[in-house]
């Protein structure tokens, strides 16, 4: 399965938008692109995925670019809870996620 | 969403004992279940693939002696640390997924300590 490159780290405030990028240059035609986040001391949490469209859903949207080289997670309002780690992965078919670092997002009161 | 649920929570044990974690998928048939560890600050690291009747598959460096996985069931998995020693010490996170869907589902974690 392709690398993921995201920040480190993101900084918000509450109730405005959020965009968390993604690169993924050497993602293949298979790939699908998987968005979890894990907030402390908890399990990751199912946040989005999509292939090659961008997608919406009740907690976020996924813009994909049209080379599908990068991709963006919204967050259309953050809120405190939104404050967690957020992990881009790619997965072939059904394949297992393999975790990186992720991106730290810090969201202000 | 789907609801995965992990038992116990946490657990303190003495070395050389052994611990097993339930993984249970409450309200969908789990085809595949996966087992990761976790250590503070890091990311999650994938232990081991498991599908229902089916060994399970190691990830490379995992010893399979030392976690033995059984996914006898289409609703639970279950990873046993045998001998732990303090060095197993780690937040233990199953997860499960249906036949043809791509989304995992993740339970809340195991805290396992070793004295």
């Amino acid at each position: 399965d392709a690398k993921t490159t995201q920040p480190n780290s993101m900084e918000s405030n509450e109730e405005e938008p959020v965009h968390l990028p993604c690169n993924h240059s050497t993602i293949s035609g298979t790939d699908y692109i998987h968005w979890y986040r894990q907030l402390p001391s908890q399990g990751p949490e199912y946040v989005i995925h999509g292939l090659t469209s961008n997608v919406n859903n009740r907690m976020a949207s996924l813009a994909i670019a049209e080379d599908r080289k990068s991709s963006t997670l919204i967050l259309h309002r953050a809120t405190l809870r939104d404050a967690a780690v957020y992990y881009c992965i790619l997965t072939g078919g059904y394949n297992k996620l393999i975790f990186g670092a992720g991106t730290r997002l810090a969201v202000h009161p | 969403g789907a609801v995965v649920s992990q038992h116990p929570s946490w657990v303190i044990c003495k070395s050389g004992t052994s611990v097993k974690i339930e993984c249970r998928s409450l309200d969908f048939q789990a085809t595949t279940m996966f087992w990761y560890r976790q250590f503070p600050k890091q990311s999650l690291m994938l232990m081991a693939t498991s599908n229902e009747g089916s060994k399970a598959t190691y990830e490379q460096g995992v010893e399979k002696d030392k976690f033995l996985i059984n996914h006898a069931s289409l609703t639970l998995s279950t990873l046993t640390v045998t001998s732990a020693h303090p060095e197993d010490s780690s937040f233990y996170i199953c997860s499960a997924r249906g036949q043809y869907t791509h989304t995992q589902y993740f339970g809340p974690g195991t805290r396992l300590t070793v004295l």
